[in-house]
């Protein structure tokens, strides 16, 4: 079965530093997502991407976040300046526009020290 | 705002029926999802309800919806060991971009 893949699976960052989370989206899946997980807290919406631009984004999804598909394949959900309370675990989804929902990468656990 | 809860632990015997909740707010809510969640796993899309439906059966697996009352249940019969995990219930209005999830229940199954 297509899985969307997510690396690294663990990522440590001091703050103030600069992370990349990369995700490989179903390769015919034209929708995609990133939500996040504060530790005991609820999955929260980032943003969805279609046809190349931001189609919806969170109020979480400041300036300090931008996401960009560089190539055919990857997705990635740059971070710039890490705070602590940017740590949590990041997963990335798929769709192909189907309305059965998305497929959901393993996650990308950001931890900020 | 959307509000979707779940109550956060259920502890059930081998091969009993489980029934996990879950309650939402907006009334526009168009598709409810539930998703399984493993140790170390990423989100797996168990089964979904359209809300103009109140029950959707899948083998083991049984939601209901009661879209006056805005509870979603999902049972799960004949509860294995392999079924434990976090279950997490979305919602989704008609945009499609994004869903509200609940904070997930944790089905602990003793043998």
């Amino acid at each position: 079965e297509p899985e969307v893949t997510q690396t690294p699976s663990h990522q440590v960052t001091q703050m103030g530093q600069e992370v990349i989370l990369r995700c490989v989206p179903i390769s015919n899946h034209l929708y995609f997502y990133w939500y996040r997980q504060i530790l005991g807290q609820k999955v929260e919406f980032l943003v969805s991407f279609y046809n190349n631009e931001i189609s919806e984004k969170s109020e979480i999804f400041d300036d300090q976040f931008s996401v960009e598909r560089p190539d055919g394949s990857n997705f990635t959900l740059k971070i710039r300046s890490t705070k602590l309370e940017d740590s949590a675990m990041y997963f990335c989804a798929s769709s192909d526009g189907n309305r059965s929902g998305y497929t959901f990468g393993s996650g990308t656990r950001l931890t900020v020290v | 705002g959307e509000d979707v809860e779940q109550s956060l632990f259920l502890s059930v015997r081998e091969g009993d029926s489980s029934v996990i909740n879950c309650t939402y707010t907006d009334s526009s809510s168009t598709y409810l999802y539930w998703y399984k969640q493993e140790p170390g796993a990423g989100l797996q899309l168990l089964t979904y309800i359209f809300s103009n439906m109140d029950m959707k059966q899948d083998q083991r697996l049984t939601v209901l919806l009661n879209k006056k009352d805005k509870h979603l249940s999902l049972r799960i019969a004949d509860t294995q060991t392999g079924d434990s995990a976090i279950y997490f219930c979305a919602e989704s209005m008609d945009n499609f971009n994004k869903f509200y999830f609940g904070s997930g229940t944790k089905l602990n199954v003793k043998p």
